[in-house]
């Protein structure tokens, strides 16, 4: 399968700063990515749908004023989740692929606001 | 709105059991299903993916069904073994989005 990289794997930061979450398909390209959180005990869910060039598609209820998604290329997008609050904390992971194919994901960033 | 539901919701059994996964979900209009494997604090290892077309698909121990018309995957894990112990989970291509279950959380134990 393809090979997605996404870093970093786990992020402490302090309540008020911003973190970058970077992913990186390695192995192919593609014109559409997206982001998803996941809870503790709970299944993934869809925040945002991004394609190269455009601004990204958010999800009902997801603030993209906090979720700054920048899809720089073919192989690469970050998320950025600005001024982050403790009920930010989640596990954020990412996924490339076009919409109907077999999705890669990357390995996840676990965050923990303080 | 698509909903996919996963059960049993946990799952506890000795080494060398077969073992029998549930998805189901409510809207029959799916491009894929694709069954994932998540390790605690890890990301997402793709194990199986059925088109819509499709009525199974087999890799090793891992046998997955799609009754499309009915709404229902099954997984079957052949003699279960300690490092299948993880989260499995059931998603489905719906339109342009990628809808997962609640999971099932399987441990095999010695």
């Amino acid at each position: 399968g393809a090979v997605v990289s996404q870093h970093p794997s786990w992020v402490i930061c302090k309540s008020g700063t911003s973190v970058k979450i970077e992913c990186r398909s390695l192995d192919f390209q593609a014109t559409t990515m997206f982001w998803y959180r996941q809870f503790p005990k709970q299944s993934l869910m869809l925040m945002a749908t991004s394609n190269e060039g455009s601004k990204a598609t958010y999800e009902q209820g997801v603030e993209k004023d906090k979720f700054l998604i920048n899809h720089a290329s073919l192989t690469l997008s970050t998320l950025t989740v600005t001024s982050a609050h403790p009920e930010d904390s989640s596990f954020y992971i990412c996924r490339w692929g076009h919409t109907n194919t077999e999705a890669f994901f990357g390995q996840g960033t676990r965050l923990t606001v303080v | 709105k698509q909903e996919v539901t996963q059960i049993p919701a946990a799952l506890s059994v000795p080494e060398g059991e077969n073992l029998v996964l549930n998805c189901s979900f409510t809207d029959s209009a799916i491009y894929n299903l694709q069954w994932f494997r998540q390790d605690p604090g890890k990301g997402l290892t793709s194990l199986l993916l059925i088109q819509s077309s499709q009525r199974e698909q087999t890799s090793g121990r891992l046998n997955a069904s799609l009754d499309k018309s009915s709404g229902r995957s099954t997984l079957y894990i052949a003699a279960s073994q300690p490092g299948d112990s993880a989260t499995y989970l059931c998603a489905v291509h719906n339109t342009d989005k990628l809808i997962f279950g609640t999971g099932t959380r399987l441990q095999v134990f010695p």
